[in-house]
């Protein structure tokens, strides 16, 4: 149980695009997904947090209107890349968070997205 | 504020080798969870253990042990007789009561030769 789809795995496009990203969970109820990005060879870094049907927390020095988040279901989050240039080429991966009886259960990761932008 | 050190940025080992990897944490909470994560050269996370603030007990699992100490504030992971398949970046990382967002440390890559 438990698993978290991310999707697309890879993605390469050219500059000026804008990119979505899909976090799914498949078999629970995520009410809270997290947003992390990883530069090669470099830790994780967590971008925005997202509850479900409410705006997303954007950690600081992320900007908001080039990382879209959108949470509008409780098996679903999107990030989109908006207007994609080279330096937001990364690893973007997402992670999902449900309850149990009210209380909060531990992150479930998703694969991860490789993002490069020509 | 949170924080996660792993001091060793590589390390290189012969295969059969022991191997510890080191964590020490920052918090301020006296309720949080510890976790380790291994990334193999394909990017996912593949979770490991996880650990609440009130249980020190150490813990086995195969080849796998983990030594918990709040004392020194340490999460150390070993690795006994080690395989070529353990080569990975291992990450260290530490969320407070609720499962909030997880702080990870820089990471540790482990290089097992055969």
């Amino acid at each position: 149980g438990a698993v978290v789809s991310q999707h697309p795995s890879w993605v390469i496009c050219k500059s000026g695009t804008s990119v979505k990203i899909e976090c799914r969970s498949l078999d629970f109820q995520a009410t809270t997904m997290f947003w992390y990005r990883q530069f090669p060879k470099q830790s994780l870094m967590l971008m925005a947090t997202s509850n479900e049907g409410s705006k997303a927390t954007y950690e600081q020095g992320v900007e908001k209107d080039k990382f879209l988040i959108n949470h509008a279901s409780l098996t679903l989050s999107t990030l989109t890349v908006t207007s994609a240039h080279p330096e937001d080429s990364s690893f973007y991966i997402c992670s999902a968070r449900g309850t149990y009886r009210g209380l909060n259960q531990p992150q479930h990761f998703g694969d991860g997205t490789r993002l490069s932008i020509l | 504020a949170q924080k996660v050190t792993q001091a060793q940025t590589e390390i290189s080992v012969v295969e059969k080798e022991d191997v510890t990897l080191d964590c020490v944490y920052e918090t301020r909470d006296t309720t949080y969870y510890l976790f380790w994560y291994k990334q193999p050269p394909s990017g996912e996370l593949v979770f490991l253990i996880r650990r609440n603030s009130f249980d020190e007990q150490n813990e086995i699992s195969g080849r796998y042990s983990w030594n918990f100490q709040k004392s020194t504030s340490s999460f150390n992971f070993t690795i006994t007789a080690s395989q070529v398949v353990d080569s990975a970046v291992y990450f260290c990382a530490l969320s407070e009561a609720g499962f909030q967002k997880l702080v990870f440390g820089t990471g540790t890559r482990l290089l097992v030769s055969p």
